[in-house]
């Protein structure tokens, strides 16, 4: 069965300052991996994925996210944190084949300060 | 916008009472997904749809069921109530033209009292 563990429960960054949230997994196979952020009283869009390829993966916003195989990580990272990135973070993970529902990490709680 | 609809977005009712949540998929995608979001449980999967059949089941309880129309709609419907249904429900739909990301609706709130 996959997991993902998202170590941090919240994340603090000052504005303007990099932004890192953390995300390891457990998969069969070659994973498919997701970052989903959820606004206040909204729903989860769609950050960006990893299925093959370059590990280094551009979404949306300006976010971006490194896929680490000897480490089973997947980070979410911004070079630039905005106020308005404020937000909770949730990384999923597919598995190739079989049962090809998300699972989820727990989440994380990005606060940005001004 | 991700193109997945789902109605009621908010709905109150009473303990032991039935409710059905609604979801249209994306254009043209085939898999349709629920899951629950709670805050003592995190984001759970309950089901999948797979152009009307059943294709996989997560922690759904057995108070709860749901199914997929012909026209790809699906229904999820919660009975006999409790409080600890409270919680925030997601459809979400996957298709061949999603390049295997799967997009999420605005969510049904559902408290129960």
């Amino acid at each position: 069965a996959q997991s993902v563990a998202q170590p941090e429960d919240q994340v603090k960054v000052a504005e303007g300052n990099p932004l890192t949230v953390k995300c390891t997994y457990s998969v069969s196979g070659n994973p498919y991996l997701f970052w989903y952020v959820q606004y206040p009283n909204r729903g989860l869009q769609f950050l960006l994925k990893y299925i093959t390829g370059d590990n280094l993966v551009k979404g949306s916003y300006g976010f971006e996210a490194e896929f680490n195989k000897s480490q089973t990580s997947f980070h979410l990272k911004k070079p630039s944190a905005l106020v308005s990135d404020s937000a909770l973070y949730f990384c999923a993970v597919r598995p190739p084949t079989g049962r090809r529902a998300l699972t989820f990490g727990s989440g994380t709680r990005l606060q940005v300060q001004p | 916008d991700s193109g997945v609809t789902q109605t009621p977005k908010h709905l109150i009712t009473a303990t032991g009472q039935r409710v059905t949540l609604r979801c249209s998929p994306r254009s043209g995608d085939l898999s349709v997904y629920w899951y629950q979001q709670s805050l003592d449980q995190g984001l759970q999967f309950l089901i999948q749809y797979y152009n009307g059949e059943e294709r996989a089941k997560g922690n759904i309880l057995e108070r709860f069921s749901a199914q997929q129309f012909p026209d790809l709609h699906s229904e999820l419907n919660l009975s006999s109530l409790e409080l600890g249904d409270s919680a925030l429900y997601f459809c979400a739909s996957s298709g061949e033209n999603s390049g295997n990301t799967i997009y999420f609706g605005e969510g049904s709130w559902l408290t129960v009292v």
